[in-house]
């Protein structure tokens, strides 16, 4: 089955304490990004990643680390959480990334709460 | 910059009743415009996406269609079922280096039987 999955779903962390959440993928796909979701704010972009070891900013990302080393998988990294990183996050996936057509396809989320 | 506007929610239905859920946009370009659901407890599945003008995306009894001319993309559903009750968001895409979904705020839909 064709799918995004993220690890791991439910996580509650303390300030100041890193942690990593995992996102794969199993389609071959080129293109892989992370966003957050904020009551009253939609998704927004954190990260995104056009290929193995090519990455880039998004709109949102201070306090936010990333890789890709292999294709199937684009971690994203806390170094040291704060309280305002408390939120739900998802992976995304698409096979390409030019044109702005295609589809893509998002992991379960990560609902992360930081004390 | 470019953005997505949604109505704003809860909209709370009867089932079977007919479903219309605004969104308008900002652009500078032409985007692909894109209706994605997001179910209780899971992730964002497309429903549906129109990918220039005029165009109708169509899924599951849901239809939108690319009007440029009013910067809109609303949804519809002529007979909702319990089983739509989920957030529906609007969302944007040039495509590009950033391949970047610009979202709305999301519309929670509440049906009930």
């Amino acid at each position: 089955e064709a799918q995004v999955t993220q690890n791991p779903r439910y996580l509650i962390t303390v300030t100041g304490k890193k942690l990593t959440v995992t996102c794969s993928q199993n389609m071959n796909h080129e293109y892989m990004s992370w966003y957050r979701q904020d009551p009253g704010l939609g998704l927004r972009q954190i990260y995104y990643s056009m290929n193995v070891e090519v990455t880039d900013k998004g709109d949102v990302p201070e306090g936010y680390k990333v890789s890709r080393k292999e294709k199937r998988n684009f971690p994203l990294i806390l170094e040291s959480p704060s309280p305002n990183q408390t939120s739900l996050y998802f992976c995304a996936s698409s096979s390409t990334w030019t044109s702005g057509k295609e589809t893509q396809y998002f992991g379960p989320g990560t609902r992360l709460l930081v004390l | 910059g470019d953005s997505v506007t949604q109505m704003e929610g809860p909209v709370t239905l009867s089932e079977e009743a007919f479903l219309t859920i605004n969104c308008t946009y900002t652009a500078t370009g032409y985007p692909s415009l894109f209706w994605y659901v997001q179910y209780p407890g899971e992730g964002l599945q497309l429903l549906l996406k129109a990918t220039k003008a005029d165009d109708k995306g169509s899924n599951k009894g849901f239809e939108a269609t690319y009007r440029k001319e009013t910067t809109s993309f609303h949804l519809e559903k002529g007979s909702v079922q319990v089983s739509d009750s989920a957030v529906y968001f609007c969302a944007l895409n040039y495509g590009g280096a950033t391949n970047k979904l610009i979202f709305g705020t999301g519309t929670l839909l509440a049906v009930q039987p």
